[in-house]
């Protein structure tokens, strides 16, 4: 089985902190993505990364960077954490399938607050 | 741009009640559309990858179904632990490498003994 797991189930931060979220993956995958989910919102792509030391900007990159220095870890950086950040943020990775689909295998979340 | 909506927002059953939840989409050139299951506080699993109008998917009581414009997740004989947000995404061919998915809103569904 896939599995993809997060550093933090919960985290709390205050509002100009420095934030690390990471992700690792034990499946050799090469493509891994954060989304965040708000209510009402749904899930939003943040970033993404197709190979080690490759980075895409999703549909939100605004206030994120990304790191991926290793195949397996992805991590989320948010440089300056403001409270409009607060949300559960969602890592996910894939590989091609067959049929070149790329269905993305989630892990259990961290949910971020920010005060 | 990618669109996808789900309809109902949310929907309440009767344990054997058969329902469909509906996923309609907009997106230039499908490369996939996927189904997830999302519990409470938990991350979404994966349930269904369909590819092409007409092709369909089975897992015990759902099954998922696909045209040019929307997709049904048909529910058979549901029992309370089907209970979850259901999610459906696509994605679209960008000219190879990843890509994210475009998530629907999600269709909360409760199942009642």
């Amino acid at each position: 089985d896939v599995k993809v797991t997060q550093s933090s189930r919960y985290l709390v931060k205050r509002t100009g902190e420095k934030v690390f979220l990471e992700c690792v993956q034990d499946m050799d995958h090469e493509n891994m993505f954060w989304y965040r989910q708000d209510p009402g919102l749904g899930l939003r792509l943040i970033y993404f990364s197709y190979d080690v030391k490759m980075k895409e900007k999703g549909d939100i990159p605004e206030g994120y960077s990304v790191s991926r220095e290793k195949k397996e870890r992805f991590s989320l950086i948010l440089e300056s954490a403001s409270t409009n950040q607060t949300s559960m943020y969602l890592c996910a990775s894939s590989s091609p399938g067959d049929r070149g689909s790329h269905e993305q295998y989630f892990g259990p979340g961290t949910r971020l607050t920010v005060t | 741009e990618d669109q996808v909506t789900q309809s109902p927002e949310a929907l309440r059953l009767q344990e054997g009640e058969s329902s469909s939840l509906n996923c309609s989409y907009t997106v230039s050139g499908l490369r996939g559309l996927f189904w997830y299951r999302q519990d409470p506080g938990k991350g979404p699993e994966f349930l269904f990858t369909l590819y092409s109008a007409g092709e369909e998917k089975e897992k015990e009581r759902l099954k998922a179904t696909l045209t040019k414009k929307e997709s049904f997740l048909h529910i058979t004989a549901p029992k309370p632990e089907d209970s979850a947000t259901y999610l459906c995404a696509v994605q679209a061919y960008r000219g190879g490498g990843a890509d994210g998915l475009t998530f629907g809103k999600g269709t909360h569904l409760i199942i009642q003994p």
